[in-house]
């Protein structure tokens, strides 16, 4: 079985620009997780999503950030306009309610 | 409260030894404690989890001990091993809240020397 998919695994970007992060969630499970990754923060939930309705996105930093989730098998974070205090890794998990989450190998993003 | 303290930060152990890395929260609201183990380049991924109604839960060479009097818990691994070195997280949630919806510890880095 296919995992968490993220892309890109890597970006650099300058700042200003917008960065858009993508994830496929496992088939099947319904609730989806993003995640920011920092050595001084470690893993801070940004937003969840339950049945592709956001639940709670009072981990979103600012107004800069947004995430959608048209369907069960799509969901992007956007950044814009980007900022280098925002180089992380990003990562989004999914779980069919089981209490696991399941990651995908996050996207590092670095922004100068 | 909604909190988990988890410590050491970094951990070096020989081979063969015992590592422990302990956590603390302070919300008893949470009744859901799972660990994460993560390497580099890699997320997360589930260890082993446990909840209150046990003190103790082992899957093989890692151990879950968990002290509700004192909202403690912590991971043993036993005859620990270099393939063992990656970071640990500790998490914890309420088990009747949004399952995943994890308030996860800072991480300890631990480092099994040959």
């Amino acid at each position: 079985d296919a995992g968490v998919i993220q892309s890109p695994r890597h970006e650099v970007t300058e700042m200003g620009q917008e960065v858009t992060l993508r994830c496929k969630p496992i088939s099947g499970h319904n609730s989806l997780f993003w995640y920011r990754q920092t050595m001084m923060r470690g893993l801070e939930l940004l937003i969840y999503f339950n049945n592709n309705v956001p639940i709670d996105d009072s981990g979103m930093p600012e107004d800069r950030f947004s995430a959608k989730m048209p369907n069960a098998s799509f969901s992007t974070l956007k950044i814009q306009p980007s900022e280098p205090r925002d180089s992380a890794v990003y990562f989004c998990a999914s779980t069919r309610s089981t209490g696991e989450l399941f990651f995908g190998e996050g996207s590092r993003l670095t922004v100068l | 409260q909604q909190q988990v303290k988890q410590s050491p930060q970094s951990l070096i152990v020989q081979k063969g030894g015992i590592s422990i890395i302990n956590c603390a929260y302070e919300n008893t609201a949470f009744d859901y404690f799972p660990w994460y183990q993560q390497f580099p380049g890699k997320g997360p991924a589930l260890l082993i989890a446990i909840r209150p109604d046990v003190s103790e839960k082992k899957e093989g060479r890692f151990t879950i001990s968990f002290n509700k009097s004192a909202k403690q818990f912590s991971l043993h691994i036993m005859d620990s091993q270099p393939g063992d070195s990656a970071t640990y997280f500790c998490a914890a949630n309420p088990w009747g809240g949004s399952q995943g919806n994890l308030i996860f510890g800072k991480g300890t880095k631990l480092s099994v020397k040959p």
